[in-house]
């Protein structure tokens, strides 16, 4: 059956430095990957979008890669902020585009 | 612009009751979607609308759940005989039609928190 991994525990890192999050997926043939920020009590937040054929893509201090070979992706935040501690979702969709599968999203603590 | 909103953000109720969860998408979004997000599990698909097609109900867990999209905007989700696995919160989200540039981002509006006594 199709899945879709994060890493479940937090990551707790220092103000300034990179976050790194991985999402691996198995069973799963995705046109493209979506990264999204969820505050506790709402919705997620859209952020980054990354096709399959991509390799990487930016916008301000964030960053995706996207691996089809070895069927996973990382994101990265650089110069981390204490406002960047949320939960972030990794999601993949389909050719048909439209459903999104989501992964379990891997909470951030940044600490100043 | 405004964005996608739910109504009611909170709703406690009893055992098989029946509830009815409210999704107002962003104006212009044709394709219309909800998910479930249990506590400690990630966000699970349940329907999607798309303009005039018929629904994708491949995610509705169980009979006990329907959902509807009035003329192609406003869209009620239905949990009938609710049970206490019924218990998580209902997203919406809305996104661009299928031909516009940015139609694969999803919209999301802040959720429904359900619990079933």
């Amino acid at each position: 059956s199709q899945k879709i991994e994060q890493n479940s525990e937090a990551l707790n890192i220092q103000e300034g430095k990179t976050a790194t999050l991985t999402c691996n997926y198995t069973n799963y043939s995705p046109a493209y990957l979506q990264w999204y920020r969820q505050d506790p009590g709402r919705g997620p937040v859209f952020l980054l979008l990354i096709r399959e054929n991509e390799k990487e893509k930016r916008k301000e201090r964030l960053k995706v890669t996207f691996d089809t070979t070895l069927k996973q992706s990382l994101f990265h935040i650089t110069a981390s902020q204490p406002a960047d501690s949320a939960t972030y979702l990794c999601a993949l969709t389909g050719a048909a585009g439209n459903k999104l599968t989501f992964g379990g999203g891997t909470r951030v603590l940044v600490k100043p | 612009g405004a964005g996608v909103s739910q109504s009611p953000s909170n709703k406690v109720t009893e055992k098989g009751k029946d509830v009815e969860l409210r999704c107002d998408p962003i104006s212009g979004h044709t394709a219309l979607y909800w998910y479930r997000q249990s506590l400690g599990q990630g966000l699970e698909f349940l329907i999607y609308f798309q303009g005039n097609s018929a629904p994708d109900k491949s995610g509705l867990p169980s009979d006990r759940f329907s959902a509807e999209r009035t003329g192609g905007s406003v869209s009620t989700l239905t949990i009938q005989r609710t049970q206490q696995e019924d218990s998580a919160v209902y997203l919406c989200a809305s996104s661009l039609p299928r031909l516009a540039g940015d139609r694969e981002t999803q919209y999301f509006g802040p959720g429904t928190r359900l619990l079933v006594l």
